[in-house]
């Protein structure tokens, strides 16, 4: 079946500029994560929705992040005034509801910021 | 604080000879453990997990690996390497007691090289 697909796959933004990047997770999936690649500092989680929860938004390094989820299937997570350290590899994974059951990851959507 | 250390950068091994990469967690309780792995330009792939049972899990692609509560780790092994097995790996964890969030905490990775 079809897999968590992310787009764009690429955006280069000026520094300053908003940007949405968006997940659609894999059908079925009620639990949805972002997670964040950059040079030097691993992955590191940034927010996770799970049906009509209240997401986990502790991840997310400055009020200039946010995201939603709507319908509890296709997730945006946008950036505001964008900064050259938001420049990173932006990974969105949706999984069954449960600890025990793994994540499935998106190829990602690489975003530079000039 | 959960964490996962994977020591080595990069791995390098001849193809055909085993491998492992290593994984160590800290983690109060009994811990869910992951491995993934990326390729160029990829995303991640799940690669195994070990939840509960048996120490060792045997995963996608021939990988397995051994859960080893004393030594709290969670090192990747296949038996025989192959070239196209070279990639990225990381290892996770998650503290299944957290009830906030499932989110996965993970090691800095480890650069496997395989050579013909």
């Amino acid at each position: 079946g079809a897999g968590v697909s992310q787009s764009p796959s690429n955006k280069v933004t000026e520094k300053g500029k908003d940007v949405e990047l968006r997940c659609d997770p894999i059908s079925g999936h009620t639990a949805l994560y972002w997670y964040r690649q950059s040079l030097g500092q691993g992955l590191e989680f940034l927010i996770y929705f799970q049906g009509n929860s209240a997401p986990d938004k502790s991840g997310l390094p400055s009020d200039r992040f946010s995201a939603e989820r709507t319908g509890g299937s296709v997730s945006t997570l946008t950036i505001q005034r964008t900064q050259q350290e938001d420049s990173a590899v932006y990974l969105c994974a949706s999984s069954s509801r449960g600890s025990s059951y793994e994540q499935y990851f998106g190829p990602g959507t690489r975003l530079t910021v000039t | 604080a959960q964490s996962v250390a994977q020591p080595e950068d990069q791995v390098n091994v001849a193809e055909g000879n085993p491998l492992t990469v290593k994984c160590t967690y800290s983690v109060s309780g009994n811990p869910y453990l992951f491995w993934y792995v990326q390729y160029p330009n990829r995303g991640l792939q799940f690669l195994l997990k070990y939840i509960t049972g048996d120490n060792l899990v045997k995963g996608s692609y021939g990988f397995e690996a051994e859960f080893n509560k004393s030594q709290t780790s969670f090192h990747l092994k296949k038996p025989s390497a192959l070239v196209s097995d070279s990639a990225l790996y990381f290892c996770a964890v998650r503290d299944p007691r957290m009830d906030s969030s499932y989110k996965l905490i993970f090691g800095s990775g480890t650069r496997l090289l395989v050579r013909p």
